[in-house]
Parts: structure tokens; C-alpha cells; sequence
């Protein structure tokens, strides 16, 4: 069954700061692969997604992630951090029969000044 | 075009009462979906309609939730009894094909269950 798994319940950062959210899944095919965030009292809004093609994917807010085969992991990145980034980050991956998403247990970024 | 809407956005309830939950997906998205997020956990999916059919509620946690999605559009969710295991955020979401390509969510439901 595909999984992913997500490092790091919370991560916390400075402002300016990089950030790195850690990501691994468990997939017998070539997955697609998602980032959502959930911003204090908000939904889930997409922040990126790998489908085919090229392995670096770039998201909304200056976020990015890099597919990698070899090592079963889609980090998610951000040189620089903004109070704004302050949020829930959820890694999640299509189910076998590509009909639902399976998610992370979630990263919650701490940015301070 | 307009987003998934969820609502009400909060709910708090004593355990016993019932809570029905409502969404409404994107105009013209065949497949609607409903997840779960107790707290500290991972985000869990529930049930799955294609139009007014349920494709997939193998994630329903028992037969105090109810899903009913009538004339394929919008979608309730009722929990009766509610339970205090029951509070979380509900979430919806919806897409126009296969969900593993990505959907689009509302902004959730939060339910407090006292």
C-alpha cells in the first residue's frame, strides 16, 4: 500500500532562515506526489505537486520540492522563511487505485523573529 | 469558478446530540470526498461519491456516520450519536476526475464533541 512519511512533527525556524520539510513515501509505481498546507483556521490549499517530467517542482509562496527515485523522497524547501510560512505542511501520495490520497501526519513550521 | 464550501466552519456539540455537516463541491466535479483530522494525527479519508453514488466508504469509522450525497450535488455527513472520539476536523473535497491526480478542498469543518 503506498504511504508516506513525514519526519518531524514539528520543525521550527528563524526568519530568513531555510526551511527543509522532510518527506518519504513508499511506492511499488512511479508516484505522483503532494504538498498541502493548512494555514492557521484555513483549509488544505494545494502548495505543489510532482506528476512526470521534471523533478524539480516549483509551489505558490517560493516553495519547492525535488522528486528523488533513488533515496523514496519529495522534501519540501524554502531559502528563506517568512513569518507567514507559519503553518501545517502535509506530504501525501494517491492511494493503488488512484481514487484517494493517503497523508502524512503533518509538519508544523514555527518561524520566529 | 467558485471553491469547495464547507459548513458550519465550527460546531460544538454535547456527546449524544447529532451534527450533520454539509458540502457543497465545485459546479461540475463528479467526485466528492470526505476526510478526517482528530487531533495530532494524520489527515484519514472517509468515503468517496461519484455523483450521488458511493464508490468507496471504506474509511467510515462505524454506523454513526451517515453520508447521503442526493442528486449528485451537494453532500451531507450526520454523526449520530456524536462521541467525544468524534471531534476533529471534517474536511471535503472534489475533483472533475480520478483523485489521485489531486483535489480541491474546502476549508473544513472543525466539530468539538463535550
Amino acid at each position: 500500500a503506498q504511504s508516506v512519511t513525514q519526519l518531524g512533527s514539528h520543525v521550527s525556524v528563524s526568519e530568513g532562515a531555510l526551511v527543509l520539510l522532510r518527506c518519504n513515501y513508499s511506492s511499488s509505481v512511479p508516484p505522483y506526489l503532494f504538498w498541502y498546507v493548512q494555514y492557521p483556521n484555513q483549509g488544505l490549499q494545494l502548495l505543489l505537486k510532482y506528476t512526470t517530467g521534471a523533478t524539480l517542482v516549483k509551489g505558490i509562496n517560493g516553495f519547492e520540492a525535488e522528486f528523488k527515485k533513488s533515496e523514496t523522497s519529495f522534501h519540501l524547501t524554502k531559502p528563506s522563511a517568512h513569518m507567514s510560512d507559519a503553518a501545517e505542511y502535509f506530504c501525501a501520495v494517491p492511494n493503488t487505485g488512484f481514487q484517494k490520497l493517503v497523508f502524512g501526519t503533518g509538519t508544523r513550521l514555527l518561524v520566529s523573529p | 469558478e467558485a471553491g469547495v464550501t464547507q459548513f458550519p466552519s465550527h460546531s460544538v456539540i454535547e456527546k449524544g446530540q447529532t451534527v450533520t455537516l454539509r458540502c457543497d463541491p465545485i459546479s461540475g466535479h463528479d467526485n466528492l470526498y470526505w476526510y478526517r483530522r482528530v487531533m495530532g494525527k494524520e489527515i484519514k479519508f472517509l468515503l468517496h461519491f461519484v455523483k450521488e453514488s458511493k464508490q468507496d466508504e471504506s474509511g467510515m469509522p462505524n454506523n454513526r456516520f451517515l453520508a447521503e450525497r442526493t442528486g449528485g450535488t451537494y453532500s451531507t455527513l450526520k454523526v449520530q450519536p456524536a462521541e467525544l472520539e468524534d471531534s476533529g476536523v471534517y474536511f471535503c473535497a472534489s475533483s472533475r476526475g480520478q483523485g489521485g491526480y489531486g483535489y480541491t478542498f474546502g476549508s473544513g469543518t472543525r466539530l468539538t464533541v463535550v
